[in-house]
């Protein structure tokens, strides 16, 4: 089944403890990205790959780190989350031309709190 | 500064009659555009899409416009069901270059039966 997996689900941290939460897809996809969602702001990307060792930052990278060192995966960093990352995360994957961006998955979220 | 604007939270229709979903973007570089449904405790899901070579794009009960002189497109869902009820999402990028997508702040559909 194709699919985008995330772990942990769900999070409860404390300030500058350092997590990762990762990010699996089973699809060879090229593109890799993450997303916080917040309420009245919609989705913001953090950081998107291309591919293997290409990353590049979103709108919203302040705090957050990335790497692709495999196709397949793509962990997001908090090297030391603060409140204010307090928020629901999504990864998501995709061939890396838009024309086949129908194929696009979602991961199901993971609901940080960082206390 | 908001690149992508979806200026009514929510919205709602009767089961049967037309839903329009409306999202407005400033940047003129943007040439793809995306709209993604999302339902409570699920990940979004890819809805629709449309370049900036056409003005339309259908696919079953969903139909995008692109007006690219206003920087507007919307998202009619014709004839509107229960279970279309959920947030919606447009997104734009450029596809020439890094593939960098800017979300709007999304709408709450809600289909009355």
């Amino acid at each position: 089944e194709a699919q985008v997996t995330q772990n942990p689900r769900y999070l409860i941290t404390v300030t500058g403890k350092k997590l990762t939460v990762t990010c699996s897809q089973n699809m060879n996809h090229e593109y890799m990205s993450w997303y916080r969602q917040d309420p009245g702001l919609g989705l913001r990307q953090i950081y998107y790959s291309m591919n293997v060792e290409v990353t590049d930052k979103g709108d919203v990278p302040e705090g957050y780190k990335v790497s692709r060192k495999e196709k397949r995966n793509f962990p997001l960093i908090l090297e030391s989350p603060s409140p204010n990352q307090t928020s629901l995360y999504f990864c998501a994957s995709s061939f890396a031309s838009t024309s086949r961006w129908d194929e696009q998955f979602f991961g199901p979220g993971t609901r940080l709190t960082v206390l | 500064d908001q690149q992508v604007k979806q200026n009514s939270p929510s919205l709602s229709v009767q089961e049967g009659r037309i839903s329009i979903l409306n999202c407005d973007y400033t940047n003129s570089m943007f040439d793809y555009f995306l709209w993604y449904k999302k339902y409570p405790a699920e990940g979004p899901t890819f809805l629709i899409s449309i370049s900036s070579i056409k003005d339309k794009n259908e696919d079953g009960r969903f139909t995008v416009f692109l007006n690219k002189s206003a920087k507007h497109l919307s998202l009619h869902i014709v004839p509107s069901q229960p279970g279309d009820s959920a947030v919606y999402f447009c997104a734009a990028l450029n596809s020439g270059g890094y593939q960098k997508v800017t979300f709007g702040t999304g709408t709450k559909l809600q289909v009355i039966p």
